[in-house]
C-alpha cells in the first residue's frame, strides 16, 4: 500500500466555480478526516468518517463545503462558488477504527482561487 | 473543549545544539498525543507518540514524555542537524486529531 493518496495536488479555480477534490485512504483504515491548513497555522478539522458515515463536521465547514464517502473507501470534498478565503491546503488522512490511535496524511491538496 | 497550545517559532539554532519545543493541552478524558512533522514540500509524518501518562515517545533522536500532571508532551532532541529543519505540530486525539498551529524550526550549519 503506498499511504493515503490525493488528487489532485494542485487546483487553480476562478472565483465563483465549483471544485472537487480526491482522497484515497490506506486500504484497511475505517476512518477518513479532512483538514485544511493555512500558511502558518496547522491543520483544522473540517469532517471525519467513519466507514460510509460522516460522523462529525466542524463549524468551519459552511454549506458551500460537502464530503461524502459513499462506499467507505475513497472520499471527495467537494467546494461550492469557491471564495478566495478558501484557497489553502486541503489535507487528508485516515486511520485505522481504534480511539487515540494516530493517523496518517497524504500530500494535500492546494486550492488557489483567483 | 480540546486544544493544543505550543511555543511560537521560528527556533533557530546551531547545528549540534539542544532543541526543546514546548506543548501543553488541555483536554477531556486520556487522549493519546503525537509531534508530527511537516519537511517543506512534503506532507505531515507521525514523528513520535505516547499513549498513556508518563509514556516516553521516541524517534530518530527526538524524545516526548506524556506529563499529566503538568498537561505537557514537549520536544527534545541533544543535538539538532540541519537536515531536522522543519515544521513541529504537537497534536492530541481523542476521536479526531486536533492540531496546535506548529513550530518552525531552523538549523544552521
Amino acid at each position: 500500500d503506498t499511504g493515503v493518496s490525493q488528487d489532485p495536488r494542485h487546483k487553480i479555480t476562478k472565483r465563483g466555480q465549483n471544485v472537487t477534490f480526491r482522497c484515497d485512504p490506506i486500504s484497511e483504515h475505517n476512518r477518513l478526516y479532512w483538514y485544511r491548513q493555512t500558511l502558518g497555522q496547522g491543520p483544522e478539522f473540517l469532517t471525519y468518517f467513519q466507514n460510509e458515515a460522516q460522523l462529525e463536521k466542524s463549524r468551519l465547514l459552511s454549506d458551500r463545503f460537502s464530503a461524502e464517502r459513499p462506499k467507505g473507501s475513497f472520499s471527495t470534498l467537494e467546494i461550492q462558488r469557491t471564495e478566495q478565503g478558501d484557497s489553502a491546503m486541503y489535507l487528508c488522512a485516515s486511520s485505522l477504527l481504534q480511539e487515540n490511535t494516530e493517523a496518517f496524511f497524504g500530500q494535500g491538496t492546494r486550492l488557489t482561487v483567483v | 473543549g480540546n486544544s493544543v497550545t505550543q511555543m511560537e517559532g521560528p527556533v533557530t539554532l546551531s547545528e549540534e545544539a539542544f532543541l526543546t519545543i514546548n506543548c501543553t493541552y488541555t483536554a477531556t478524558g486520556y487522549p493519546s498525543l503525537f509531534w508530527y512533522v511537516q519537511y517543506p514540500g512534503e506532507g505531515l509524518q507521525l514523528l513520535l507518540k505516547a499513549t498513556k501518562a508518563d509514556d516516553k515517545g521516541s524517534n530518530k533522536g527526538f524524545e516526548a514524555t506524556y506529563r499529566k500532571e503538568t498537561t505537557s508532551f514537549h520536544l527534545e532532541k541533544g543535538s539538532v542537524q540541519v537536515s531536522d529543519s522543519a515544521v513541529y505540530f504537537c497534536a492530541l486525539v481523542t476521536d479526531k486529531l486536533i492540531f496546535g498551529t506548529g513550530t518552525r524550526l531552523q538549523v544552521f550549519p
